[in-house]
């Protein structure tokens, strides 16, 4: 299926840990993003990356890096994990700017 | 900074019903709004897009309008169906190819 898939689907994890979260796309799009979606359903965009170009969302504290190996992924890295991260995170691409963004199933990640 | 609101929050309907959903932004440089559906534990689903050019996108059952001036969109549904309970998101992308999406509206479209 040409999708947008994320690994993994669940993430429960202690305060402090480091943890990556997945995304993969096999849709040929050149532009890939990250977004947080919090506990009242807010869905805010964190990064967008295209072409090597990373546009960071001023608000994102510098615990969260994305990491792109070749055009068909960008994984999140979040170091030093705190309570206030537990939210759904979730993936999406784009064939380039002001394009449709088709959106991964998501990633929910709890914080203990 | 670019502030989106949907209203309402909450809308519950009987089958059939057309209804419209609100959607208001603070800040008319745009370069375009998208209507996305969510369903409860899954991703969202792009449903239209509309280019700052625009007035309007339609798509089956579905119409979205565009009053970049004003600040406002609309998306219209015809003849609703339990299939279209779900959580409706507006948003609109800005320079930096950042997307700021409203609070959405939870639609449950009763049998």
């Amino acid at each position: 299926d040409t999708a947008v898939s994320q690994t993994p689907k669940y993430l429960v994890t202690q305060m402090g840990n480091d943890k990556s979260i997945k995304c993969e796309q096999n849709l040929g799009h050149d532009t890939m993003y990250w977004y947080k979606q919090d506990s009242k359903k807010f869905l805010k965009i964190m990064f967008s990356y295209n072409n090597k170009e990373l546009i960071i969302n001023e608000t994102v504290p510098n615990r969260f890096s994305p990491k792109s190996p070749d055009k068909a992924h960008l994984n999140l890295h979040i170091n030093s994990l705190e309570l206030g991260d537990s939210a759904v995170y979730f993936c999406a691409s784009s064939p380039g700017y002001q394009e449709t963004q088709y959106f991964g199933p998501g990633t929910r990640l709890l914080v203990l | 900074k670019q502030e989106v609101t949907q209203i309402p929050a909450a809308l519950s309907v009987p089958e059939g019903e057309n209804l419209v959903l609100n959607c208001s932004f603070t800040d008319s440089a745009i370069y375009n709004l998208q209507w996305f559906r969510q369903d409860p534990g899954k991703g969202l689903t792009s449903l239209l897009l509309i280019q700052s050019s625009q007035r309007e996108q339609t798509s089956g059952r579905l119409n979205a309008s565009l009053d970049k001036s004003s600040g406002r969109s609309t998306l219209y549904i015809a003849a609703s169906q339990p299939g279209d309970s779900a959580t409706y998101l507006c948003a609109v992308e800005r320079a930096g190819n950042m997307l700021t999406f409203g609070g959405g509206t939870r639609l449950m479209v009763k049998p």
